[in-house]
């Protein structure tokens, strides 16, 4: 089993749709959660960190559930600007960043 | 912009080169990372260096070499590389501590090609 697993996608959305992304971490000892997005040939950016009492910035709400090991991003109002990679990582108790395999989504006009 | 730059932007090198590769960051981050990235997978860390020591070295292969000559910069030295090395090569860094989360910060990455 995966450290951290994400649904690779693609998840292919209308503009203005809202999409949702889920990831599941194995590691109960794990400290700090973030969604990254990743742009093709591109680095990683960070995107938010995620709190357990849940955490939005304009359109985006991050989610953690620690007792599920669970994690989530909405996107609410998709923008074409929004077609990305994106990456759930989880820091553990080691300081090592463990990312998912990331999640694909491509906002059409 | 990145806060964390690196160079060389693009490097093409034969097996039997030897280059290296520069990371420079002044967030005053005290933990810097390199990463390699191929085609469609997450990035796989390679080095952790925190206050300069080397803390994390994840199996790699001694044909890489890190260096941190000091708390802004970090070098990643190649020599007799394979062609399976061809990737991006990622440098983030990030504050040390307990308490509030650390995210890590990247640099645009060097792609790396081996002839």
């Amino acid at each position: 089993r995966k450290e951290v697993e994400q649904d690779p996608g693609p998840f292919n959305v209308p503009e203005g749709a809202t999409v949702a992304f889920n990831c599941t971490y194995s590691n109960s000892a794990s400290q700090s959660f973030f969604w990254y997005r990743q742009d093709c040939r591109k680095e990683p950016k960070l995107l938010m960190s995620v709190y357990s009492s849940g955490n939005e910035d304009g359109r985006f709400t991050a989610q953690l559930n620690r007792a599920s090991q669970y994690i989530s991003l909405l996107i609410r109002d998709s923008k074409l600007s929004d077609s990305a990679t994106y990456l759930c990582v989880v820091r553990g108790n080691t300081g090592k960043l463990i990312f998912g395999q990331g999640t694909t989504l491509q906002v059409k006009p | 912009d990145t806060e964390v730059t690196q160079t060389p932007k693009h490097l093409v090198m034969g097996m039997t080169n030897k280059k290296s590769l520069k990371c420079e960051q002044h967030m005053g981050h005290r933990a810097m990372y390199w990463y390699k990235q191929k085609a469609k997978k997450p990035p796989e860390l390679m080095f952790v260096y925190s206050y300069e020591k080397l803390s994390i070295n994840e199996s790699v292969p001694s044909r890489f070499s890190p260096e941190c000559p000091n708390s802004s910069l970090l070098n990643l030295h190649l020599h007799a590389l394979q062609p399976e090395d061809s990737a991006l090569y990622l440098c983030a860094s990030s504050q040390e501590g307990q308490g509030a989360p650390q995210p890590q910060h990247f640099g645009d990455g060097t792609r790396l090609s081996i002839l």
